[in-house]
């Protein structure tokens, strides 16, 4: 059984950088997809990016000056950088994985999120 | 950006009743790349429809999903107490991929 374990600081202070690790067990990072999601307390989910298992990425516009994803297959882990954070970063952030691929155009893209990590908060507050 | 608006905020059933939860986007989804997922409190989602229709594995078969374009359905038979959760659609056909803002579907 695939599971994801998110992993980092949760306590941070406005302006420092979120850095956050997903690491997966019981299963392959290669052939995959991995996202990060986030949920501001209280409220709905936010897609942040995902990284293909040979580093590919795509992020959501309004963050991409501040977000990288990176994956690392021996370590099987994949991680999330945020920088210049504020309290409206403040939330539970999750990774999860894709099932499988689909086309749109010529061009394949990872389909919905089947496994999820239990989430970890992260608290932005001085 | 597509904006998933989902209806109704929150629906109040009792078991053994009919849940019908609707998500309708600002533009076609096309292909029909929506799913949806379940929350309960304190968990991460859970997938529970994937391509408009198609089950995710060890779904039971009471969740039913439906749709295409703008308008998709996910429809709950004979509610179980455990259904009651909040439900989000989320389409995957284009980048940012998008959430819409949940039905909670609460005991009466």
């Amino acid at each position: 059984q695939v599971q994801l374990q998110e992993s980092g600081p949760g306590l941070l202070k406005p302006s420092e950088t979120l850095s956050l690790t997903c690491t997966v067990s019981g299963g392959s990072i290669s052939g995959f997809h991995w996202s990060w999601v986030r949920q501001s307390p209280g409220k709905g989910l936010e897609w942040i990016g995902y990284v293909s298992d040979s580093g590919n990425t795509d992020y959501k516009s309004s963050l991409r000056s501040r977000v990288t994803i990176s994956v690392d297959t021996s370590k099987k882990q994949i991680s999330l950088k945020l920088t210049s954070v504020t309290g409206a970063d403040t939330a539970v952030y999750y990774c999860g994985r894709h099932l499988g691929t689909v086309w749109i155009a010529t061009t394949k893209v990872p389909g919905a999120l089947d496994y999820w990590g239990q989430g970890t908060l992260v608290t932005v507050s001085s | 950006e597509i904006v998933l608006t989902q209806s109704p905020g929150t629906l109040s059933l009792s078991p053994g009743e009919r849940a019908t939860l609707s998500c309708r986007a600002s533009q076609s989804v096309s292909p029909t790349y929506l799913a949806w997922y379940q929350q309960k409190p304190g968990q991460a989602p859970r997938l529970l429809i994937y391509g408009a229709s198609s089950r995710a594995t060890d779904i039971p078969d009471r969740f039913s999903g439906s749709g295409s374009g703008t308008d998709f359905t996910l429809t709950i038979n004979r509610l179980e107490p455990e259904d009651f959760a909040v439900y989000y659609c989320q389409q995957y056909g284009s980048s940012p991929r998008t959430f819409g803002q949940g039905t909670k579907v609460e005991i009466k």
